[in-house]
């Protein structure tokens, strides 16, 4: 079975600052890995996603997650942060379904990133 | 770009009352999921099709059904609404798998709030 846990339910950083949002998985298989973000009042946006090939993922608005399989996590980080970075970060691992012919996100319970002038 | 639109950003409903939240996405995908995400829980699957008038149970289906008579349209029906069904509402697509494992992320509508009172 999978889960995913994500360490710290609130992180504040200041402007300029390196963002480091930490997520940890446990998977039976090799995962597929994604960070989702969401901004105040909007669904969930794809940030970028681990499938295969280079571990270090590069996604939208220059965040990066490092996948370590001896560590078992992903996380996800941003060498300076700006105050548009500031919503809610989703790590999740896909998972099979019964049918075979989807797959099932199983999500982490949500990082709220504020950043302070 | 994938376009998943849900039919109302808030809804006030009363205990008791037959609730309809409606999805719809224009990308011809073959998968649908309906969510609920509350503080501190994260996304939790309620259920999701994958194809037409097929649906199978998510994590937490008890007090809801869905429907899907067309491919691109996916609704949630809570049956007796109760207070504790007051949440933010997600409903997401995404293509057909053609492994048992997907790296197809999902794609996200802006959610409905719904107020049970």
């Amino acid at each position: 079975a999978q889960s995913v846990t994500q360490l710290g339910s609130h992180v504040s950083v200041s402007e300029g600052a390196l963002v480091l949002l930490r997520c940890n998985y446990s998977s039976s298989v090799p995962p597929y890995l994604f960070w989702y973000v969401q901004y105040p009042n909007q669904g969930l946006q794809l940030l970028l996603k681990y499938t295969t090939g280079a571990t270090l993922v590069k996604g939208i608005n220059g965040f990066e997650a490092e996948f370590k399989k001896s560590e078992t996590s992903f996380h996800l980080t941003k060498p300076s942060a700006h105050m548009s970075d500031a919503a809610e970060y989703f790590c999740a691992v896909s998972r099979p379904l019964n049918t075979g012919t989807a797959s099932k996100l199983t999500f982490g319970t949500g990082t709220r990133l504020q950043v302070t002038l | 770009d994938v376009k998943v639109t849900q039919s109302s950003r808030y809804l006030v409903k009363r205990t008791g009352e037959k609730v309809f939240l409606e999805c719809v996405q224009d990308m011809d995908h073959e998968n649908m999921f309906w969510y609920r995400q509350d503080p501190g829980l994260g996304l939790r699957l309620i259920y999701f099709s994958y194809d037409v008038k097929m649906k199978e149970k998510g994590d937490i289906p008890e007090g809801y059904s869905v429907s899907r008579e067309k491919k691109e349209r996916f609704s949630l029906i809570l049956e007796s609404a109760s207070t504790n069904q007051t949440s933010m509402y997600l409903c997401a697509s995404s293509p057909l798998a053609r492994a048992t494992y997907s790296n197809q992320p999902q794609h996200f509508g802006d959610g409905t709030r719904l107020s049970i009172l």
